[in-house]
């Protein structure tokens, strides 16, 4: 069936450098995809989203990526920040009401 | 948080016992959905509501049960027919619709006594 998942469950990123977290969607209808963080023990917090019908969008140090050719999704941070460590989901729009399918989510750590 | 609340925080199951977890929002938002998560995994939605007095079986209602009576209130019954209830339960409202982004509650731990 249609799916949304992520490249790597793990990301290492050095402190201050910048962070790609990347995710893969199946179903080309999906028009509307949300980036979330999670932190341990507690309920994912809402980072950026964005509509099929843009590219890209900047947020404070986020931008998301939308490449559409090849179904992929991928969230940047500029100058990671220890308490950037966490897990970040990607969510896809699955039905026409707007009922959200996440992906596994994958593991930021930042290294001082 | 926002204004998800859920309670309780940590909660214990005997053997063939049912047990409720609360979400409360104040955010007035139609829609509110119970999702499960094991260690390490993502998000499996259980039900959803899209409006009071409605709601629909998500994908692993099997063993859980849920009303919305009121607005503001989604309870999630954990039934003794779920036979592997560990998990973290995330409780979430949104406006619905289109733009359909999902504020979430602190979360509920239970464990199995």
């Amino acid at each position: 069936g249609e799916s949304v998942g992520l490249h790597l469950p793990t990301l290492s990123v050095q402190e201050g450098d910048n962070s790609i977290i990347n995710c893969a969607y199946s179903n080309s209808a999906s028009d509307y995809f949300i980036w979330y963080k999670q932190e341990s023990g507690k309920g994912p917090q809402f980072i950026i989203d964005i509509r099929s019908n843009m590219d890209k969008r900047q947020g404070q140090r986020v931008t998301v990526l939308l490449n559409k050719t090849v179904k992929h999704l991928s969230l940047q941070i500029a100058a990671t920040q220890p308490g950037d460590s966490a897990v970040y989901f990607c969510a896809e729009k699955s039905d026409s009401w707007g009922k959200l399918q996440f992906g596994a989510g994958t593991q930021v750590v930042v290294t001082p | 948080d926002g204004g998800i609340t859920q309670s309780p925080k940590y909660l214990f199951r005997k053997e063939g016992q049912n047990v409720t977890l609360s979400c409360e929002q104040n955010l007035n938002h139609d829609a509110m959905y119970w999702y499960r998560q094991d260690p390490g995994q993502g998000l499996r939605l259980i039900y959803y509501s899209q409006i009071v007095n409605d709601f629909q079986k998500g994908d692993i209602a099997e063993g859980y049960s849920v009303s919305r009576e009121k607005k503001e209130s989604f309870p999630l019954t954990v039934t003794s027919a779920q036979k592997n209830p560990t998990a973290f339960y995330l409780c979430a409202s949104s406006m619905g619709g289109g733009k359909n982004i999902q504020y979430f509650g602190a979360g509920t731990r239970l464990s199995v006594l």
